[in-house]
This record gives C-alpha cells, structure tokens and sequence, in this order.
C-alpha cells in the first residue's frame, strides 16, 4: 500500500508558465483535498472532492483548477503561474465510510517554485 | 470565520520531560479533533484523534478535549529528541466536512 502519492516532489516555473500536479491514493477512499502550505500559515484548502464526480472550492481556489480523473486520481492544475503560489501542496485523502472517518491522510507534498 | 489557535512556539523542552501542547477552537459545534506531527520538509502524519471529553492515552501520548473551554491538548511523556517537530491541531467541521487547521506548535525536545 503506497497510500497517498504525489508528482513531482519539487518543481520551478517561471510566471506564467502552467502545470498539473497529480495525486493519486490507493486506500479506496472517497474524498480527496489539495492544501497549501506557507511558512507561519498552516494549511490552507484549495479545492476538494467530496467524491468521484464532484469538486468544490475551498477557501483559496483563485489561479487554480482541478479535475478528479477517477476514484483514485485528483490533479491540480495552475494555467497561469504566479510567484504568490510558490508553496508546498499537499494532496490529502479521506474515508467517509469508516467508522468516523473523519481523519485525513496526506501524501508527501510537491514543493514548487515560481521566479 | 471559524478558526483553530496554536501558539506558534518554539516550546523547549527538556528530554525525558512533559511536553504539553495547546489548542483552542472557535466553532461549539466541533465534535473531533486530531493531531498531527509535521517533521520539518515532511508531510503532516496523524498522531491522535479525540472525539469525547476528556483523556485519550496512546503510548506517550495522551489528549485531552474540553468541550465546555474549547479547548484541546496533547501530552507528550517523557519527551524524546526524536518528537522535535511542529504539531498541528484540527478541528472537523461537521457544517461542510471539512478539517480547520491551527498553524502549528513548533516544539524541540533538547537532550
């Protein structure tokens, strides 16, 4: 069991340059999660999917876009890169049909940057 | 604006002492709450869920929740080097499903 996984681990754009980061999970869970993380500022919701089918907003979504391609891949996309989403981003995943089930478990994170 | 307060630290700590870690919460109608332990370069790794008031023992670690204060812990026992790391706290929010973070207690364990 890989649980969560994420490419790339580290990346530099220049601005404007586009890109996707993948997420994949192979723990059968339903819903997925991609955070932000910045130094001194926790972790921050970009957009989620509750489950395959569906995405939603979180509460930073403005320069990103993300597809859930299936149950076990959510990607995140940036078109048009800006130096304010230099960042680490880690992918999440959650199993609502466990018992409780509200804990999330986190992929190792892709560490971007954008001169 | 629901939010999760952690004081930023650094908390030092001798090793072989307790650590204790701090948490409050904005939103009564959070029901779990979770810590998570975050190695410098690492992603967040879950150490300890809390659904009820009160203890929960795992091992070292030991939370506590007061619902009535808003109020969450977690206890480290006889601290080791290796526990030197940034504990984030987290409240589930049973209104959208979501986690609502604290940004972290950087805590070192000096031997």
């Amino acid at each position: 069991n890989a649980g969560v996984t994420q490419t790339p681990k580290f990346q530099v754009l220049k601005t404007g340059q586009s890109m996707t980061l993948q997420c994949a999970q192979d723990m059968n869970h339903n819903s997925m999660y991609w955070y932000r993380q910045d130094p001194g500022m926790g972790l921050r919701l970009i957009y989620y999917s509750a489950s395959e089918g569906t995405t939603d907003k979180g509460e930073v979504p403005n320069g990103y876009n993300v597809s859930r391609l299936n149950k076990r891949e959510f990607s995140l996309r940036l078109e048009s890169a800006a130096p304010s989403q230099t960042s680490v981003y880690f992918c999440a995943s959650r199993n609502t049909q466990a018992l409780g089930g509200y804990e999330q478990y986190f992929g190792p994170g892709t560490r971007l940057t954008v001169t | 604006q629901k939010e999760v307060e952690q004081n930023s630290g650094p908390l030092s700590v001798p090793e072989g002492a307790i650590a204790s870690l701090n948490c409050t919460y904005s939103d009564r109608g959070s029901q779990s709450f979770f810590w998570y332990r975050q190695y410098s370069g690492k992603s967040p790794e879950l150490i300890m869920s809390i659904y009820s008031n009160g203890d929960k023992e795992d091992g070292r670690f030991t939370a506590q929740l007061n619902k009535a204060s808003q109020y969450v812990s977690l206890l480290i026992r006889d601290s080791q080097p290796s526990d030197s790391a940034t504990y984030l706290c987290a409240a589930f929010m049973d209104s959208n499903y979501q986690l609502i973070w604290g940004a972290g207690t950087k805590l070192i364990i000096k031997p």
